[in-house]
């Protein structure tokens, strides 16, 4: 169980322009999702945090307008990099949560590289 | 969460055992040792946890002090495949919030 889907897996895209990513749990209904980004031989640092049908919870320093993130479906959430810079490039990886006590998976991650 | 001390680097043979350590000299005890690993360009990949007792799984045991001040990741018999950067974390059960620190990667050497 706990199989999480997200793509793309890798994505280039110019200066200026948006990006969509989308995260699926594909068998079981996630209350929470949790978006990391890490930055290349950094570790992974947590962005935002989105319950099912509420609005997202951004950590210090991350710009809400600047990162949308809709978790409208307990299977479904995207974030969406809006008017992309080059130091927006980084690996994003979501992380469902099933209930509050169970569930450490994670996506296969999204590599997104600004131009 | 407590802070969790790995080594940056390690090497091991293919095939011998690996043993990760990692220092959590101020958990606390509500808080639970995690480990994770990431695989380069994947997404992290749990691996166990535990509180105070060892535990062992398909993948790994983990062996906890008595003192709960620090672990050792053991995989029995490394493979190529176990090239990872290993995450120890130490957090309360079911915390949502995952802090990732610089982890200790480890090379497995054919």
């Amino acid at each position: 169980g706990a199989v999480v889907s997200q793509h793309p897996s890798r994505v280039i895209c110019k200066s200026g322009t948006s990006v969509k990513i989308e995260c699926r749990s594909l068998d079981f209904q996630a209350t929470t999702m949790f978006w990391y980004r890490q930055f290349p031989k950094q570790s992974l640092m947590l962005m935002a945090t989105s319950n099912e049908g509420s609005k997202a919870t951004y950590e210090q320093g991350v710009e809400k307008d600047k990162f949308l993130i809709n978790h409208a479906s307990l299977t479904l959430s995207t974030l969406t990099v809006t008017s992309a810079h080059p130091e927006d490039s980084s690996f994003y990886i979501c992380s469902p949560r099933q209930a509050a006590n169970y569930g450490y998976t994670f996506g296969s991650g999204t590599r997104l590289t600004v131009v | 969460d407590a802070k969790t001390t790995q080594p940056p680097s390690m090497d091991c043979a293919e095939g011998r055992a690996a043993n990760l350590p990692c220092n959590h000299s101020t958990i606390s005890g509500n808080e639970y040792v995690y480990w994770y690993r990431q695989i380069h360009s994947q997404g992290p990949q749990y691996i166990i946890h535990g509180l105070k007792n060892n535990e062992t799984n398909e993948m790994a045991s983990l062996i906890i002090t008595e003192d709960r001040k620090s672990s050792t990741l053991i995989l029995p018999h490394a493979t190529l495949r176990d090239t990872a950067v290993y995450y120890c974390i130490a957090t309360r059960f079911g915390n949502e919030k995952l802090t990732f620190g610089t982890g200790t990667r480890l090379t497995i050497i054919p």
